[in-house]
């Protein structure tokens, strides 16, 4: 019962560097978000997806790109990684239907740029 | 702007002791709240959906219930093992979700 599974689960990154974070889910949910968790910030929307094939921009889209090639995967690139990108991300996933469908969690990347 | 605000940052209580945790919203047509659990080193967990102003929703020593303008999170009779964050979302009248910053739970034994 792996719900949504997010690889790697740590990644140390030097300045600069780039690195692709993958999102899978099993349960055949239309929607899928990518977020960061910073300390006192709480989870804050980076992007989102509405289905496979679409992608639209949330609250801290600047510096990330996303990609929904396949419905049960949700990809986040860093291009050009930054310091202040260091963060916890967590990619979640919702059922379309229904106004009230709650979004399902993986555990998180923990990712780190020196 | 749609906003969320969670109250207290943090609580510290007695197992037994029972409190309650805040969740304020302002937003363009709620079409949904949700309550989360967040245990350290993991990601958010589930726990209710409310909809509609008068709602409750109950989970073992978990209560939740919602007005037009806050829900509450009723514990009763905590437990060591409830101690975690609690998040609060909202889905306002689109696809997002948006978050409180949470309340830091510990439940001394």
């Amino acid at each position: 019962n792996a719900g949504v599974t997010q690889t790697p689960k740590f990644r140390v990154l030097k300045t600069g560097q780039s690195m692709t974070l993958l999102c899978a889910q099993d349960m055949n949910h239309e929607y899928m978000y990518w977020y960061r968790q910073d300390p006192g910030m709480g989870l804050r929307l980076i992007h989102y997806s509405v289905g496979e094939g679409t992608t639209a921009k949330g609250e801290v889209p600047d510096g990330y790109n996303v990609s929904r090639l396949k419905k049960q995967n949700f990809l986040l690139g860093l291009e050009s990684a930054a310091p202040s990108q260091t963060s916890v991300y967590f990619c979640a996933s919702r059922r379309g239907q229904g106004p009230n469908q709650p979004q399902h969690f993986g555990d998180g990347t923990r990712l780190s740029i020196l | 702007e749609d906003q969320v605000t969670q109250s207290p940052e943090a609580l510290r209580l007695q197992e037994g002791e029972s409190s309650s945790l805040n969740c304020s919203y302002t937003v363009s047509g709620l079409r949904g709240l949700f309550w989360y659990r967040q245990d350290p080193g993991k990601g958010p967990e589930f726990l209710f959906t409310l909809y509609s102003a008068g709602e409750e929703k109950e989970k073992e020593r978990l209560k939740a219930t919602l007005t037009k303008k806050e829900s509450f999170l009723h514990i009763t009779a905590p437990k060591p093992e409830d101690s975690a964050t609690y998040l609060c979302a909202v889905r306002p009248g689109d696809d997002k979700i948006i978050f409180g910053k949470g309340t830091r739970l510990h439940i001394l034994p």
